[in-house]
């Protein structure tokens, strides 16, 4: 089984650019999260997708966005790159809402020149 | 105050011995909560979840969770050097569909 599919692996962008991630969930999960890991602290919360309905938001500012395609899938978009949003950045999927734990992609690796 | 509260270690241990993880949380509504381990460069992998106050058991991993003093924590046993990782520590919070993370601590077990 294929699990949460991530592309892509690395980018690199100049600062202003904008970006665009995607994320497949698992076969049948109907959750989406998008969590900002930067080196040597825990995933950050940015957004969460459920049944294509966005469920939450964290702390980010609105140059973040996201959606979540009929088929579940997702794109999260980043515009006008700082030197700040190089990171780790991470999709997870669940059948809910999370209560039962997210499975994580691999994740993309952003890094803004 | 952060929200969840990790020591980031290094905690090191003798293979074969105990692994003691410890994690704190503010938010008193908090209801579900879980332990991921993750290698370096790669993502986190789910060790287990638990709900209910009291102890969880899943092979060599004991989750404990203790609501009146807000902490959770997670123990190894047999400790293998396969399991030198970051572990962290997620709280799914209350009224909310976000995992709020500690910073991890850093596990090696030495061989």
């Amino acid at each position: 089984d294929a699990g949460v599919t991530q592309s892509p692996t690395h980018l690199i962008k100049t600062r202003g650019q904008q970006v665009t991630l995607r994320c497949s969930p698992i076969s049948g999960h109907k959750s989406v999260s998008w969590y900002q890991q930067v080196l040597g602290q825990g995933p950050q919360f940015i957004f969460q997708y459920y049944e294509k309905e966005e469920r939450g938001r964290g702390n980010f500012p609105d140059r973040f966005s996201a959606r979540q395609f009929p088929n579940y899938s997702s794109e999260l978009n980043v515009n006008a790159l700082l030197l700040g949003d190089s990171a780790l950045y991470l999709c997870a999927s669940s059948f809910g809402t999370g209560g039962d734990g997210y499975t994580f992609g691999s994740g993309t690796r952003l890094t803004v020149v | 105050q952060k929200e969840v509260e990790q020591n980031s270690g290094p905690l090191s241990v003798p293979e074969g011995a105990i692994a003691s993880l410890n994690c704190t949380y503010s938010d008193r509504g908090s209801q579900s909560f879980f332990w991921y381990r993750q290698y370096s460069g790669k993502s986190p992998e789910l060790i287990m979840f638990i709900y209910s106050n009291g102890d969880k058991e899943d092979g060599r991993f004991t989750a404990q969770l203790n609501k009146a003093s807000q902490y959770v924590s997670l123990l190894i046993r047999d400790s293998q050097p396969s399991d030198s990782a970051t572990y962290l520590c997620a709280v799914l919070t209350s009224g909310t569909y976000k995992y709020i993370f500690g910073t991890g601590t850093r596990l090696k077990v030495l061989a």
